[in-house]
């Protein structure tokens, strides 16, 4: 069965520092879809990045980056110069080929960045 | 471009009565679900439809629970009677079926329901 563990259930740092959030997941499919959502105060998933299994490429996207691991089963995801807009709950979510489009989330990270 | 619309954005009643969610979903996507958010149990499926047919329901609690969408752009979860435990956010999400689990899925804001 498929899951996704964030083992951080909380992280707090200070504006600028840089922070990086674990994603770690099992699935026993050969392809799946990792996926990223930021969920803010006001309550709306966001969506920010979707990774295919087969595309191990690191991404950045301004001051965001993943690392995609499939040795390790692992997508984190890093904010480089933090800034308190960052501060949020951010979810990783897996869904598999086999999964017929059945997303399953991680419980989240809740990031606060202080200024 | 409109995003997923979800409505009421809060609502609060008693138990035994009758709570209905509503959802659109972005013009031109054919897969709709919706999920529920708790702190107990994060972000779970609830049920979810490929073409307005529901495809998968597994997720739905129990029988005070369904869901119906009689057309491509609109979809609604009744519960009836609500029950306290039932106090969550509710989600409507939405995605293109094109090639199915890789197509990103949108959500719509979410609906907080309080039943007391």
């Amino acid at each position: 069965a498929q899951k996704v563990t964030q083992a951080q259930t909380e992280i707090s740092v200070v504006e600028k520092e840089d922070v990086t959030l674990d994603c770690v997941y099992e699935t026993r499919d050969t392809t799946y879809y990792l996926f990223w959502y930021k969920q803010p105060p006001s309550g709306e998933l966001v969506f920010l990045i979707r990774r295919n299994s087969f595309d191990e490429q690191n991404e950045i996207s301004g001051r965001y980056s993943w690392n995609f691991q499939k040795s390790t089963s692992s997508f984190n995801f890093t904010i480089t110069a933090s800034q308190v807009v960052d501060s949020a709950v951010y979810f990783c979510a897996l869904s598999e080929a086999r999964g017929a489009q059945k997303l399953v989330f991680g419980q989240g990270t809740r990031l606060t960045i202080n200024p | 471009d409109a995003g997923v619309i979800q409505s009421p954005r809060h609502e609060v009643t008693e138990m035994g009565q009758e709570v209905t969610l509503r959802c659109k979903p972005i013009s031109g996507h054919n897969s709709l679900f919706w999920y529920r958010q708790t702190m107990m149990r994060g972000l779970e499926l609830l049920i979810y439809f490929n073409n307005n047919v529901p495809i998968d329901d597994s997720g739905m609690p129990e029988d005070r629970f369904s869901a119906k969408m009689p057309n491509a752009s609109f979809s609604t979860l009744k519960i009836q009677p609500s029950e306290p435990r039932d106090s969550a956010v509710y989600f409507c999400a939405s995605s293109l079926l094109w090639t199915g689990p890789q197509e990103t899925q949108y959500f719509g804001p979410g609906t907080r329901l309080l039943v007391l």
